[in-house]
């Protein structure tokens, strides 16, 4: 069975410093991967998503990167963070496009405070 | 661009009433659509996948409806229970298979 790992699942960082957020699935093979960001109060915005080993798209324009270093890791990265980055970010995978049935399956979450 | 609406935003019902949650959505050039469960604080559960050439999903007391044509999904609970409390997403995905969009959610609270 195929399982998503997000790590940590909560983080305090004070503004201006680096952000390293990682997520690994296990038991599939080539998956999209995406991470959502949680805003307080609103609905989930997609930031990144990939469809293969170093192909990155990015939807929204900001302080964040992301990285895909191997076909079943996923990395959300900052090199200086804002105060407007704090919020609650998912880490996503689903099927390769084209397979009928490309459902997502989440992760847990992390909880990350810039203070 | 994909715009997703879900009403009511906030419902709160006493146990066992049935429910109706609904999405609608304006570009339907869906590839599937997915309906989710979250919980304070937590991911996202999968609940029920519709693929865009079919109509409807069961899964015990959840049945979810898809018209395509008209941009619209509905979410029906069953017998609700105090269980069920969390704020419940649906995503249209994109023809390309590539993107889930999401709406602003419906924040369920059952009452026991």
């Amino acid at each position: 069975s195929q399982t998503i790992h997000q790590w940590p699942a909560t983080l305090v960082q004070p503004v201006g410093s680096p952000l390293s957020l990682e997520c690994t699935v296990e038991g599939t093979s080539n998956p999209n991967l995406y991470w959502y960001r949680q805003a307080a109060g609103r609905g989930l915005q997609l930031l990144f998503y990939s469809v293969g080993i170093g192909q990155i798209s990015s939807e929204v324009p900001q302080n964040l990167s992301a990285s895909r270093p191997q076909d079943r890791q996923f990395i959300l990265s900052s090199k200086k963070l804002l105060l407007s980055d704090s919020g609650f970010y998912l880490c996503a995978w689903s099927r390769p496009v084209r397979t009928p049935l490309t459902e997502a399956f989440f992760g847990q979450g992390t909880r990350l405070t810039v203070v | 661009k994909q715009e997703v609406t879900q009403i009511p935003a906030a419902l709160s019902v006493p146990e066992g009433e049935n429910l109706v949650l609904n999405c609608s959505f304006t570009d339907s050039a869906i590839y599937n659509l997915q309906w989710f469960r979250q919980d304070p604080g937590k991911g996202l559960t999968s609940l029920l996948l519709i693929q865009s050439s079919q109509r409807e999903q069961t899964s015990g007391r959840l049945n979810a409806s898809l018209d395509k044509s008209s941009g619209r999904s509905t979410l029906y609970i069953a017998a609700s229970q105090p269980g069920d409390s969390a704020t419940y997403l649906c995503a249209p995905e994109d023809n390309y298979g590539q993107n889930f969009v999401f709406g602003p959610g419906t924040r369920l609270s059952v009452l026991p």
